[in-house]
């Protein structure tokens, strides 16, 4: 099955500094990549997410960027507020298949100090 | 649309009793799956359902049973609860090429 690894497991920024979450999957048969924000004692929820026929997504200060090749993804956050900090999970998954499940990494702990 | 509804939202439970966790959605989504959290673990799939009937095990399948006669519903048991069972647990739902919805989870102490 799939492996998705995530990096790093902690992450401290300066507020309106730059964070950047790395993560690497094992089957290339994945295309669908998605990232999740989960705040303290909440679910998990969808803040972005970027499929195999696309190499980078933006949404405001959120952007996903996608290397095939290499098969690596990675969440970048500009312009960090202290309302960013949260645990964020990436996961890789092959959408549309009888499978559809999503393999997740085992997050990272975003702290942004204001 | 309520979404992805779980109950209850705490349980504690002694060593060796069962029980039975709630999930259901309403959105007729065909993919359903149990997920646990165990701090620096992040979210380890149990069981899923890819549809009314048909279900399949996950990557910590052991100690739990699932069944899924409806689609809106997927419930997760617990046989004989083990303090190694302590953890937060999240039903999520979604379509074949959309977002994972999660619930709102329910947390678990087996003492």
């Amino acid at each position: 099955g799939e492996n998705v690894e995530q990096h790093p497991s902690t992450l401290s920024v300066q507020e309106g500094d730059s964070a950047v979450i790395k993560c690497t999957y094992s089957d290339s048969a994945s295309n669908y990549f998605p990232w999740y924000k989960q705040e303290l004692g909440k679910r998990p929820q969808l803040i972005i997410d970027i499929r195999s026929n696309v190499g980078e997504k933006k949404d405001q200060r959120i952007a996903v960027t996608l290397n095939k090749t290499a098969k690596h993804f990675s969440l970048h956050i500009t312009e960090t507020q202290p309302e960013d900090s949260a645990v964020y999970f990436c996961a890789a998954s092959e959408r549309g298949s009888t499978l559809g499940r999503l393999y997740f990494g085992r997050g990272t702990q975003l702290t942004v100090w204001p | 649309n309520a979404g992805v509804t779980q109950t209850p939202k705490f349980q504690v439970l002694k060593t060796g009793q069962s029980m039975t966790l709630q999930c259901a959605q309403d959105m007729n989504h065909e993919y359903m799956s149990w997920y646990r959290q165990d701090p620096g673990m992040g979210l380890r799939l149990i069981h899923y359902s890819v549809g009314a009937g048909i279900t399949d095990q996950g990557e910590v399948p052991n100690g739990y049973n699932v069944s899924r006669s409806t689609t809106e519903d997927f419930p997760l048991r617990l046989l004989s609860a083990a303090p190694s069972q302590t953890s937060v647990y999240f039903c999520a739902s979604s379509r074949w090429d959309s977002e994972q919805y999660f619930g709102p989870g329910t947390r678990l102490t087996v003492t």
